[in-house]
């Protein structure tokens, strides 16, 4: 089955800093990955997805990241922290394997981020 | 276009209780999953509808329940409620069953507490 792990559960960054979080999968067959945000007590929001095409991926908000095959990896990137990015991010990988497997996503631990002025 | 709308958003229950959470998904889409998040265990799936009919089940027990209606609409039932049940239960849509290019828009989901 297609699992994520998210190095670190906490990561802090100053405003305007870079911000980068980790996210490494694993699957049997070619990845769907996406990323979601969580803000307190509200759903997950899609920031961006790769399933086929081009690896570099633009999000909303200014966020991307990058699917590389031979590192199993598909960090997420901003370049500049904004104090409204503070929430919790998580990674996730389709579970897609079949025609008739339905549909689930397995969700990595989250990164809660942390902006600091 | 109006998003995923979760009902009831916070409810509270005690043990051996059940509990029915209701999701309306985004207009249009037919695939509809609930996801249970505790600090714990973080995010995890229960089971996926498409088209009235169960194509996909996580990890649960079986007094974890659900239903699919032919509007699309979904209902999760769980009987002989436990403490740990407690939880946000998330609900999530998409226009097709495998995901591909339509990814899950999800709802803002609804807090179970259990006494």
């Amino acid at each position: 089955a297609q699992s994520v792990t998210q190095l670190g559960s906490h990561v802090s960054v100053s405003e305007g800093a870079l911000v980068l979080l980790r996210c490494n999968y694993s699957s049997s067959v070619p990845p769907y990955l996406f990323w979601y945000v969580q803000y307190p007590n509200q759903g997950l929001q899609l920031l961006l997805k790769y399933t086929t095409g081009a690896t570099l991926v633009k999000g909303i908000n200014g966020f991307e990241a990058e699917f590389k095959k031979s590192e199993t990896s598909f960090h997420l990137t901003k370049p500049s922290a904004h104090m409204s990015d503070a929430a919790e991010y998580f990674c996730a990988v389709s579970d897609h394997e079949g025609s008739n497997s339905g549909y689930a996503l397995n969700f990595g631990k989250g990164t809660s981020l942390l902006v600091t002025p | 276009k109006a998003g995923v709308t979760q009902t009831p958003r916070y409810l509270i229950k005690t043990r051996g209780q059940q509990v029915t959470l209701s999701c309306s998904p985004i207009s249009g889409h037919r695939s509809v999953s609930w996801y249970q998040q505790t600090p714990g265990q973080g995010l995890q799936f229960l089971f996926e509808y498409f088209s009235e009919t169960q194509r996909n089940k996580g990890n649960f027990p079986g007094r974890f329940s659900g239903r699919q209606f032919s509007n699309s609409r979904s209902e999760m039932n769980v009987s002989t409620l436990e403490l740990g049940d407690s939880a946000l239960y998330l609900c999530a849509s998409s226009f097709s069953p495998t995901g591909d290019n339509q990814p899950q828009h999800f709802g803002d989901g609804t807090r179970l507490s259990i006494l």
